[in-house]
């Protein structure tokens, strides 16, 4: 079964400078799909970032880019200026890309990130 | 264009008692999944509809079930309730069934079982 692991529960950073947030992932499995979630206190799981293992370059959204080292088994979140409104629960999920993806997403434990002002 | 609508948001329910919880997807989504969210098993995945059929179900045990009908909403039901189902339970749904699709959330259902 995959893992997913988030090592940083907490942190914290000011506004308008950058944060990363780490996720490592255990996998047997050649054909993936890793994503970074944000859960703010509306509850509701905003999705972030999508990578594509098969994929080498790194994905980019906005203020947000990741590190993918497939080797590794590292998928970090790179938030660029960081914002007020970037506060809140980063989860770091992974779905297999065999079985149709049927199996859904593993997540993480979550990171809870703080902007201070 | 309505995103996931999750019904109702919040439910107090006695040890022992069944409960439904809805999921409206995405219009033209076809694929639900379910999640339960604990603050002490984070978030684990319950099982995934596609076209009215369960394709996979994650390791809960028979008490949970769900069903996804012909206009693709789901419904997730939980009986014989115990405390330690008292959970946020997040549905999602992506227009298709395939891995490389990204999962619209909803804001999803608290439950508290007292």
């Amino acid at each position: 079964a995959q893992t997913v692991t988030q090592s940083q529960p907490e942190m914290s950073v000011q506004e308008a400078e950058t944060v990363t947030l780490s996720c490592t992932y255990d996998t047997s499995e050649s054909d993936y799909y890793l994503f970074w979630y944000k859960q703010p206190p509306s509850r509701q799981m905003i999705l972030v970032i999508r990578q594509e293992a098969y994929k080498q370059q790194n994905a980019t959204e906005n203020r947000f880019s990741v590190n993918f080292q497939k080797a590794a088994k590292s998928f970090s979140l790179k938030i660029s200026d960081s914002q007020l409104g970037d506060a809140a629960m980063y989860f770091c999920a992974y779905r297999s890309g065999s079985g149709g993806g049927a199996d859904g997403l593993t997540f993480g434990k979550g990171t809870h990130l703080i902007i201070q002002p | 264009k309505a995103g996931v609508t999750q019904t109702p948001r919040y439910l107090i329910k006695t040890r022992g008692q069944q409960v439904t919880l809805s999921c409206s997807p995405i219009s033209g989504h076809r694929s639900v999944s379910w999640y339960q969210q604990t603050p002490g098993q984070g978030l684990q995945f319950l099982f995934e509809y596609f076209s009215e059929t369960q394709r996979n179900k994650g390791n809960f045990p028979g008490r949970f079930s769900g069903r996804q009908f012909s206009n693709s909403r789901s419904e997730m039901n939980v009986s014989t309730l115990e405390l330690g189902d008292s959970a946020l339970y997040l549905c999602a749904s992506s227009l298709v069934g395939l891995p490389n699709y990204g999962y619209t959330f909803g804001s999803g259902t608290r439950l508290t079982v007292v």
